[in-house]
């Protein structure tokens, strides 16, 4: 699986957009791109997932570069129950022995009144 | 609802002792997974099963034992083998579709086992 790189912390007013970077320059054609966060002490939580093309449900979006190397996941109006850590996985999307996610140390958002 | 129950949510452990944590999942899925998480750090893979008596090694499976005798439940055992247990594990599981996964994640809410 590509790897992943994120920076470890990033801090957001409330009320503003939070913009979460991430790059995997070595990702391949058939893998997704998956956001997940974790408030702390609770299980994670999946946000949204994309291969290329941009994505938008209730909780983000998910911007992807044309070249598929970076990847930015927008909370469009934060809030304080945002702040949580996230994480941002490839994968692919088929049913092999390897089938599981990744999550690796992701980025600490805290999100400031 | 549909959903993962993980119990218990708190757990302590004398050293030497095995101790079974239980997940049980209601959402007809097919692949569950255990992970550890130490504080600070990601989630590292234990064990993950696809299918109901099948199971597979994760990253870092020693001193630890799984089964998978039904589908909706998925029991990890932290053995006396295991050298440094106190940890948080969360349980999850993925449906499968035609071959496919969606790659969607439902966890439960996580036990917090502590080693006296």
């Amino acid at each position: 699986d590509a790897k992943t790189t994120q920076p470890p912390s990033m801090d957001c007013a409330e009320g503003r957009a939070a913009n979460l970077p991430c790059n995997h320059s070595t990702i391949s054609g058939n893998e997704y791109v998956y956001w997940y966060r974790q408030i702390h002490s609770q299980g994670p939580q999946y946000i949204i997932h994309g291969l290329k093309n941009n994505e938008t449900n209730e909780m983000a979006s998910l911007i992807i570069t044309e070249d598929r190397k970076s990847s930015t996941l927008i909370l469009p109006h934060a809030t304080l129950r945002d702040t949580a850590v996230y994480y941002c996985i490839v994968r692919v999307a088929v049913n092999n022995a390897g089938n599981m996610l990744t999550f690796g140390g992701g980025t600490r958002l805290m999100v400031k009144p | 609802d549909g959903g993962i129950t993980q119990s218990p949510k708190y757990l302590f452990r004398k050293e030497g002792q095995n101790v079974t944590l239980s997940c049980e999942q209601n959402l007809n899925h097919d692949a569950m997974y255990w992970y550890r998480q130490d504080p600070g750090q990601g989630l590292r893979l234990i064990y993950y099963s696809q299918i109901v008596n099948d199971f597979q090694k994760g990253d870092i499976a020693e001193g630890y034992s799984v089964s998978r005798e039904k589908k909706e439940s998925f029991p990890l055992t932290v053995t006396s083998a295991q050298k440094n247990p106190t940890a948080f594990y969360l349980c999850a599981s993925m449906k499968i579709w035609k071959g496919t996964h969606t790659g969607e994640l439902f966890f439960g809410e996580g036990s917090r086992l502590t080693v006296l």
